[in-house]
């Protein structure tokens, strides 16, 4: 069965510090991986998303992800948090064609401190 | 890129009532859109997915005459909660995925039943 696992339910960093937020998938098939974030009252926005090619792929406002096919791992990060990266992110996976949809892990809920 | 608007954003009504939410794929052929309703703090949770041209299918635990799903053209999907109540208060979240491309996500609509 597909599933998505992200460990950590809540994080809290100090603004300037570096973050990793984990994320572990099953899936029968190469997948489609995606992280998002979502802000209270709002939408997803797409980060980033890996399709194939080069397992470290770059996303909007600075953030990374490294996909590891042996450790069935998509961990997203990023050298220095800023207040405003406080928000809700959710790793999701998918296939890569048909009409299946995206399978969401329960997400990770991002504080900053000053 | 591929846009998905969904409308309205936010929705206030009476208990009794019908409230429309509509999904629209902008620039691309969506063959598959699928409905998500998200509770406060938790995950996105799938609703239905819906071919053009084909009936819903509905995920357990979701009433299908509650929930009145239409996907009557490519580019258009309609979510229908019929005779809200309080209790059906949530964020409704549409996609839309055309072939081989991955699901692109509407804004959500916020529904509050009073």
């Amino acid at each position: 069965a597909q599933s998505v696992t992200q460990p950590d339910i809540h994080i809290t960093v100090s603004e300037g510090a570096s973050l990793e937020l984990r994320c572990n998938y099953s899936y029968g098939a190469t997948p489609y991986l995606f992280w998002y974030v979502q802000s209270p009252g709002q939408g997803l926005q797409l980060l980033l998303k890996y399709f194939s090619g080069d397992t470290l792929v770059q996303g909007i406002k600075g953030f990374e992800a490294e996909f590891k096919r042996s450790q069935s791992s998509f961990n997203l990060r990023k050298p220095s948090v800023h207040w405003s990266d406080a928000a809700e992110y959710f790793c999701a996976v998918g296939a890569r064609s048909g009409n299946t949809p995206l399978v969401f892990g329960k997400g990770t809920r991002l504080s900053v401190i000053a | 890129g591929a846009v998905v608007s969904q409308h309205p954003s936010w929705v206030i009504c009476k208990s009794g009532t019908s409230v429309k939410i509509e999904c629209r794929s902008l620039d691309f052929q969506a063959t598959t859109m699928f409905w998500y309703r998200q509770f406060p703090k938790q995950s996105l949770m799938l609703m239905a997915t819906s071919n053009e041209g084909s009936k819903a299918t509905y995920e357990q635990g979701v009433e299908k005459d509650k929930f009145l799903i239409n996907h009557a053209s490519l580019t258009l999907s309609t979510l229908t909660v019929t005779s809200a109540h309080p209790e059906d208060s949530s964020f409704y979240i549409c996609s839309a995925r055309g072939d081989w491309q991955p699901q692109h996500f509407g804004d959500g609509t916020r529904l509050s039943i009073l």
